[in-house]
C-alpha cells in the first residue's frame, strides 16, 4: 500500500536553533500535503496546506514565519521549525494526498520534537 | 482552530465488553472518518464515511454517519487488549481534497 515516511522520527534540539522535518511520499505523488501538529494527550491540530510549486496556506495562529514549509517536489514536503523554542516541543504529523490514487490520503509516522 | 466535540473523554472497560463514542460538530460534514492512534505513531483510518445516514462495518467496528451531517458515532464490539489506544474522528468538507478536521479524542484502555 501507499507509504509516507517522515524524517526524522525525532529530533532533540537547543532553544533557537532551526529543525527541518521532511514528509516524503514513497511510491506515489503528492501535490498536496497538510501538516498537523499534536501536543501531549491532545488532537491533532492543522497548521497548513503545501501544495506542490506553491506557497503554503496557513491556519488562522500559525505563524508562518516560524514554519517554513516547502513543497518543492511532488513527492517532498519540508516544515523547518525555525529558532525554536521549548514551546514547539510536540508531536508533528504530515498528511498527503495521492494524485493518482483519486487523493486518497495517507499520514506520516510523525516525528517528535523536543526543544531543551 | 477548529475541533469536533467527541465524548466520552476516555473510557475503562474489561475485555469482551462493547465500546461506543461519538463526535459532534456545529457545522456540516460531507466526509466522516475514524481513525485510532497508538502512541508515538501516526493515525491509522479504521472507517469511512461518505453519505449521510450511512452505516458501516470493518470487523468488530461499525460507525454511523448521522443524517443531520453534524455527528458520528463509533461502536467496538467485543473488545480485546489491542482495541488500546486513543480514536479520533474527523470531519472533511470535500471529500479527500480538502482539510481534516480533528475531535479531541477518546481515550480507550481495555483491562483483561
Amino acid at each position: 500500500g501507499a507509504v509516507v515516511s517522515q524524517h526524522p522520527s525525532w529530533v532533540i534540539c537547543k532553544s533557537g536553533t532551526s529543525v527541518k522535518i521532511e514528509c516524503r511520499s514513497l511510491d506515489f505523488q503528492a501535490t498536496t500535503m497538510f501538516w498537523y501538529r499534536q501536543f501531549p494527550k491532545q488532537s491533532l491540530m492543522l497548521m497548513a496546506t503545501s501544495n506542490e510549486g506553491s506557497k503554503a496556506t496557513y491556519e488562522q495562529g500559525v505563524e508562518k514565519d516560524k514554519f517554513l514549509i516547502n513543497h518543492a517536489s511532488l513527492t517532498l514536503s519540508t516544515l523547518t521549525v525555525t529558532s525554536a523554542h521549548p514551546e514547539d516541543s510536540s508531536f508533528y504529523i504530515c498528511r498527503a494526498l495521492a494524485l493518482e490514487l483519486n487523493n486518497e490520503q495517507f499520514f506520516g509516522p510523525g516525528t517528535r520534537l523536543t526543544v531543551l | 482552530g477548529q475541533q469536533l466535540n467527541q465524548s466520552p473523554q476516555s473510557m475503562f472497560i474489561q475485555e469482551g465488553e462493547d465500546v461506543s463514542m461519538n463526535c459532534t460538530s456545529s457545522s456540516i460534514f460531507n466526509t466522516w472518518l475514524w481513525y485510532k492512534q497508538d502512541p508515538g505513531e501516526g493515525p491509522v483510518l479504521l472507517i469511512a464515511l461518505y453519505k449521510a445516514g450511512e452505516l458501516t462495518s470493518n470487523g468488530r467496528l461499525t460507525a454511523q454517519f448521522g443524517i443531520t451531517r453534524k455527528d458520528s458515532f463509533l461502536n467496538i464490539s467485543a473488545s480485546i487488549p489491542s482495541d488500546v489506544g486513543i480514536y479520533f474522528c474527523a470531519g472533511q468538507k470535500t471529500y479527500n481534497t480538502d482539510k481534516l478536521i480533528f475531535g479531541t479524542g477518546t481515550r480507550l484502555q481495555v483491562f483483561p
